[in-house]
C-alpha cells in the first residue's frame, strides 16, 4: 500500500529562483490538496484539485504559485521568484471522492528554505 | 467563521502520565466531520481519527480516547499511560463549511506534546 509521496523532502534555493516540487497521491484518489505550513503554526490550505480540475485557489496562493494536476494523476506546485516569505513546510494531501468528510492522508512534505 | 483552537501550545509529561489534548471547535455547519492528526518529528502528518457529528459516542483506540463534546463544541483527545513515542505535535481539524464541498480542513495550531523518559 504507497502512500502519498512529494519530492524533493528538502529544497533550499536563493531568493529570486524558480522552485518545483511533485507530489504523487495514493493511486486511487482523486482528490489532491496543498497546504503550506510555517513553524509553529497548523498547516494553511493552498489549493485543490479533483481530478485534473484545480476547483479551489487560496488567496494565499499569490500569481508566482501555481499548481498543476496534468491527467489527474501526479501534481507539480511551482514559485516563481522565491521571496524568503516562502520558506516553509508544502505538504500534500489526497483523499477519495465522497463529500466534505473524506479522510485526507498527507505526505511526507518538502522543506523550502529561501536564503 | 469556523475556527479550530488548541488553547495549549505546549504540554510535557513523564512517561505513564495520562495527558488530554483540547480542541474548541466554532462551525455554522449543521452536520460536520472532525479529525485528528499527529505530526511526529520527521514532519509527515499521520490521521489519528475521524467523526462524525452525528455520532457523539466516545471512542477509544489501544491508548487513545476521544470525547466528543457537541455542546461545548469540543473534541478532546487523551492518552493514557504516555510513551515516548507519543512525543509529536499534534493538530485538531474540521472542513471548512461551503466553498462547493471542497473538503478542504481548517487546522488548530497544535499542540506539542513532550514525555519524558
Amino acid at each position: 500500500d504507497t502512500g502519498v509521496s512529494q519530492d524533493p523532502r528538502h529544497k533550499i534555493t536563493k531568493r529570486g529562483q524558480n522552485v518545483t516540487f511533485r507530489c504523487d497521491p495514493i493511486s486511487e484518489h482523486n482528490r489532491l490538496y496543498w497546504y503550506r505550513q510555517t513553524l509553529g503554526q497548523g498547516p494553511e490550505f493552498l489549493t485543490y484539485f479533483q481530478n485534473e480540475a484545480q476547483l479551489e485557489k487560496s488567496r494565499l496562493l499569490s500569481d508566482r504559485f501555481s499548481a498543476e494536476r496534468p491527467k489527474g494523476s501526479f501534481s507539480t506546485l511551482e514559485i516563481q521568484r522565491t521571496e524568503q516569505g516562502d520558506s516553509a513546510m508544502y505538504l500534500c494531501a489526497s483523499s477519495a471522492a465522497g463529500g466534505r468528510g473524506d479522510t485526507q492522508y498527507f505526505g511526507p512534505g518538502t522543506r523550502l528554505t529561501v536564503l | 467563521a469556523q475556527k479550530v483552537t488548541q488553547a495549549q501550545t505546549e504540554i510535557s509529561v513523564v512517561e505513564k502520565e495520562d495527558v488530554t489534548l483540547d480542541c474548541v471547535y466554532e462551525t455554522r455547519d449543521t452536520t460536520y466531520y472532525l479529525f485528528w492528526y499527529k505530526q511526529p518529528p520527521s514532519g509527515e502528518l499521520v490521521f489519528l481519527i475521524r467523526r462524525n457529528s452525528f455520532d457523539e459516542q466516545n471512542e477509544i483506540s489501544g491508548r487513545y480516547s476521544w470525547n466528543f463534546q457537541k455542546s461545548t463544541s469540543s473534541f478532546n483527545f487523551t492518552i493514557t499511560a504516555s510513551q515516548v513515542v507519543d512525543s509529536a505535535v499534534y493538530f485538531c481539524a474540521l472542513p471548512a463549511s461551503g466553498s462547493g464541498n471542497t473538503g478542504k480542513l481548517i487546522f488548530g495550531q497544535g499542540t506539542t506534546l513532550q514525555v519524558k523518559p
